[in-house]
């Protein structure tokens, strides 16, 4: 158990919904990163925050935004979804730099 | 785009055999990791090296850092079923304001028969 929690473990939505994906990172941790993990394209980096600020940004698209909350837990909304979107989505936590411990992630279906 | 390319990207062995999976950018890291993920699971720290050169054991596994820091490589000595699994390599680069952004390898997919 890395100490991450993500929820739901599964979100089966239609094509055209909005969808918000929770994650808690580890006691002490000050930093969450989203991932997309899908077969063709790996893991694939979207966005980091630290302390409550984005910090970098990767390959995520606008219909993507996050954000993390005073209490550190982040949420990562997904809207307008297209079929290409169903993917595991993982948050990762750590105290800024260094080591990521990764949650078990949400798996995404979209029908 | 700095890429990581992994290889091989899959990998298919018999138990007792050795196997090495590689790791290669063509930028300098200041930090590489090595992950092992289960299907349905997230990802599992497995190592960190930091240092040119540097060689790490954890039991059957020995992970070696490129002297230059631009490589690194996994090799497992004789592989049992329980080693199966995807393992994935993920570096930050150095300069820049990476701030600690990981970059994944494509990931190699072992799988060790009985």
């Amino acid at each position: 158990d890395s100490g991450v929690t993500q929820t739901p473990k599964h979100l089966i939505t239609a094509t055209g919904q909005r969808v918000t994906l929770r994650c808690s990172p580890r006691s002490g941790d000050l930093s969450v990163y989203w991932y997309q993990q899908s077969l063709d394209q790996g893991l694939q980096f979207l966005i980091q925050y630290y302390n409550g600020e984005e910090r970098a940004k990767g390959n995520i698209l606008e219909r993507f935004s996050a954000q993390q909350f005073p209490d550190l837990h982040s949420e990562l909304n997904l809207s307008s979804l297209e079929l290409g979107d169903s993917a595991l989505y993982f948050c990762a936590s750590n105290r800024g730099a260094g080591e990521q411990y990764f949650g078990p992630g949400t798996r995404l279906t979209v029908t | 785009t700095q890429l990581l390319e992994q290889s091989p990207q899959f990998l298919s062995i018999q138990e007792g055999e050795n196997l090495t999976v590689y790791c290669n950018s063509s930028s300098v890291f200041s930090s590489l990791q090595w992950y092992r993920q289960e299907p349905g699971e997230g990802p599992v720290l497995l190592v960190t090296v930091v240092t040119g050169g540097e060689v790490k054991k954890l039991k059957r596994l020995t992970f070696q850092f490129g002297d230059a820091r631009k490589d690194s490589s996994l090799h497992i000595t004789a592989a049992q079923p329980g080693d199966t699994g995807l393992y994935l390599c993920a570096g930050v680069y150095a300069g820049g304001t990476s701030y600690g952004k990981l970059t994944f390898g494509q990931g190699t997919i072992l799988t060790v028969h009985p």
